[in-house]
């Protein structure tokens, strides 16, 4: 039961560097999300998705891409990385039928110096 | 898409009682009141929804009043292992949620 697999769990990148975050779901659900988690600051949505091929942005967009070339994967972006991404990035999914629970992976954690 | 309010810390004894309760005044008709558990490392982890009343399942209890401007989240016989941050979301679509700081339950031996 893999549920929701984000990886790489720790990255440590240069100011300017760019990279992509992986998320991979198996429980076959529409939607899919990404937040970031800051100390005393709970999660904030970055974007989601309602579907393969669709994207949306959340609270918290600038700075991020992402895409939903399939299904099961959702892929969160940083062009320009900056110390101020410096964070817990969570991704989440819910089969997007009705008020169903979404399901977390256990985050990524990256530091920009 | 629904402010709710909730403690910061709540400290707690192993086979205690913890009540949590959240604040959302302005929920509308259509929305679910839903806590997560968060342990440090971790994601936040789904504990139970309610539309009204009160629901049970074998982790917690959930009551909502009639006027469901609040609810309270209640853990019964906390052990240590209960210590984590738990959050209480109320919307009517999942995707439009905001996680808002939660409520850091310590439980002490």
């Amino acid at each position: 039961n893999a549920g929701v697999t984000q990886t790489p769990k720790f990255r440590v990148l240069k100011t300017g560097q760019s990279m992509t975050l992986l998320c991979a779901q198996d429980m076959n659900h529409e939607y899919m999300y990404w937040y970031r988690q800051d100390p005393g600051m709970g999660l904030r949505l970055i974007h989601y998705s309602v579907g393969e091929g669709t994207t949306a942005k959340g609270e918290v967009p600038d700075g991020y891409n992402v895409s939903r070339l399939k299904k099961q994967n959702f892929l969160l972006g940083l062009e320009s990385a900056a110390p101020s991404q410096t964070s817990v990035y969570f991704c989440a999914s819910s089969p997007g039928s009705g008020n169903q629970p979404q399901h977390f992976g256990d985050g990524t954690r990256l530091s920009i110096l | 898409l629904a402010k709710t309010t909730q403690p910061i810390s709540m400290d707690s004894y192993e086979g205690q009682e913890v009540n949590i309760t959240c604040s959302h005044n302005n929920i509308a008709t259509n929305d679910y009141i839903t806590w997560y558990q968060q342990f440090p490392s971790q994601g936040p982890r789904f504990i139970i929804q309610g539309y009204k009343t009160k629901v049970t399942n074998e982790v917690a209890s959930l009551f909502i009043p009639a006027d469901r401007k609040s609810s309270t989240l209640s853990l019964p016989r906390v052990s240590l292992s209960d210590t984590a941050v738990y959050y209480c979301l109320a919307g009517e679509r999942d995707y439009k949620l905001s996680f808002g700081a939660g409520t850091t339950v310590t439980v002490r031996a």
